[in-house]
């Protein structure tokens, strides 16, 4: 079993919608939880990081984290056709002085005018 | 130049050349990361330097081999490579390696023949 799941999609939808990306995982000692968007040509950026369960907004992006579920969100209000790219999560955990970083597959999006 | 460069963009090589990747980053970073990045597979992380000092080698073959002259520049060095090692490396930086926030070059896109 993958430590980190997501969908690699594609996944396509209109002008406006709400987008849900999801990511599960199976280490529960991942303590950090950061979603980076990636555009085509280009490096990760980071999009989001959390440390804890719960929600946590910015702008029109919420990322969401469910430790008891192992299983963290990213949601995309009014979704414009700039916010095409590839999401990537990502999970991080830090053990003895080293450190543990993980990331998903990616899920392809792409906004539809 | 700002942020993080990578050069070349572009590479092709055959199995039995050497070529080095070149990484810098302006950012006044301590750690710096390279990362493989394949189709279909989530982003590997391959090597940690962070005050120059490689911390991390997640087994990584050694027909890669990473060189850290000083925080700011970073070269993976290139040697018999074979065709799946085709992908995209990605080079990153961080003000410390615990750091949340990792910054990505562009990456070089690597394809052996």
């Amino acid at each position: 079993q993958k430590e980190v799941e997501q969908d690699p999609g594609p996944l396509s939808v209109p002008e406006g919608a709400i987008v849900s990306l999801n990511c599960t995982y199976s280490n529960s000692a991942f303590q950090y939880f950061m979603w980076y968007r990636q555009y085509s040509r280009k490096g990760p950026e980071l999009l989001m990081y959390t440390y804890s369960s719960g929600n946590k907004e910015d702008g029109r992006f919420t990322a969401q984290v469910d430790k008891s579920s192992k299983y963290i969100s990213l949601f995309i209000r009014d979704s414009q056709p700039s916010d095409s790219a590839t999401y990537l999560c990502a999970m991080r955990e830090l053990i003895q002085g080293a450190q543990k970083l993980v990331f998903g597959q990616g899920t392809r999006l792409t906004i539809n005018p | 130049e700002t942020g993080v460069t990578q050069t070349p963009r572009h590479l092709v090589m055959g199995m039995t050349n050497k070529k080095s990747l070149k990484c810098e980053q302006h950012l006044g970073h301590n750690a710096m990361y390279w990362y493989k990045q394949s189709a279909k597979k989530p982003l590997e992380l391959m090597f940690v330097y962070n005050f120059k000092e490689q911390t991390e080698n997640n087994s990584v073959p050694s027909r890669f081999s990473p060189e850290c002259p000083n925080s700011s520049h970073l070269f993976l060095h290139l040697h018999t490579l074979q065709p799946e090692d085709s992908a995209l490396y990605l080079c990153a930086s961080s003000q410390d390696w615990d750091t949340d926030t990792q910054y990505f070059g562009p990456g070089t896109r690597l394809t052996v023949l």
